[in-house]
């Protein structure tokens, strides 16, 4: 079956480490994009990709970097410089023309 | 700057109940509108796709329509089961930018 794969589900880290949250998709869709959830704010883009090699910041991108090295794949790292990096993510994807977006399951980060 | 507002934040109701979310927004340069369904802990489940040159999409028991120009959007449920119990989330996807921007949601709790 078609769909997203998020990993971990769930992820800890010690304040001052690096963790990469993984996004692949088999659905050959072009565009993917990284959200995070807070409670109480809704989903806030982090970074979003239309082609292979090329990517945007959205609008919460300080303290995250992405790269879109294969069409199926859009890793998220969050780095040490991100002060509040407690967060549901939440990887989507979506054919450019029809823009139906499609997530996937979710990866809880917690920082101790 | 596209902003995205849903009312009411959390809603009750009894089963049988037919009930309508509300998502607005402030930007009326749309590409289309898309309603979520969201389960605690999980990933986003799409249920409605609006265009922008559409006035409604409809999809068992769910209801969606569309007015640009008073920017707004509604959800109707019809016959509300406690299955339906999880947040509803919009999206609009405005013209040019190629990201979604998201209210906040719809907390809906249907009581058996």
């Amino acid at each position: 079956d078609g769909g997203i794969t998020q990993s971990p589900k769930y992820l800890f880290r010690k304040e001052g480490q690096n963790v990469t949250l993984s996004c692949e998709q088999n659905l050959n869709h072009d565009a993917m994009y990284w959200y995070r959830q807070d409670p109480g704010q809704g989903l806030r883009l982090i970074y979003y990709s239309q082609i292979v090699n090329d990517f945007q910041k959205g609008d919460i991108a300080e303290g995250y970097s992405v790269s879109r090295e294969k069409k199926e794949s859009f890793p998220l790292t969050v780095t040490s410089a991100q002060k509040n990096p407690t967060a549901f993510y939440l990887c989507a994807s979506s054919y450019r023309d029809s823009n139906v977006l499609t997530f996937g399951a979710g990866s809880r980060l917690t920082v101790l | 700057k596209q902003e995205v507002t849903q009312i009411p934040a959390a809603l009750s109701v009894p089963e049988g109940e037919n009930l309508v979310l509300n998502c607005s927004f402030t930007d009326s340069a749309i590409y289309n509108l898309q309603w979520f369904r969201q389960d605690p802990g999980k990933g986003l489940t799409s249920l409605l796709l609006i265009q922008s040159s559409q006035r409604e999409q409809t999809s068992g028991r769910l209801n969606a329509s569309l007015d640009k120009s008073s920017g707004r959007s509604t959800l109707y449920i019809a016959a509300s089961q406690p299955g339906d119990s999880a947040t509803y989330l919009c999206a609009v996807f405005t013209s040019g930018t190629y990201k979604y921007i998201f209210g906040t949601g719809t907390r809906l709790k249907v009581l058996a």
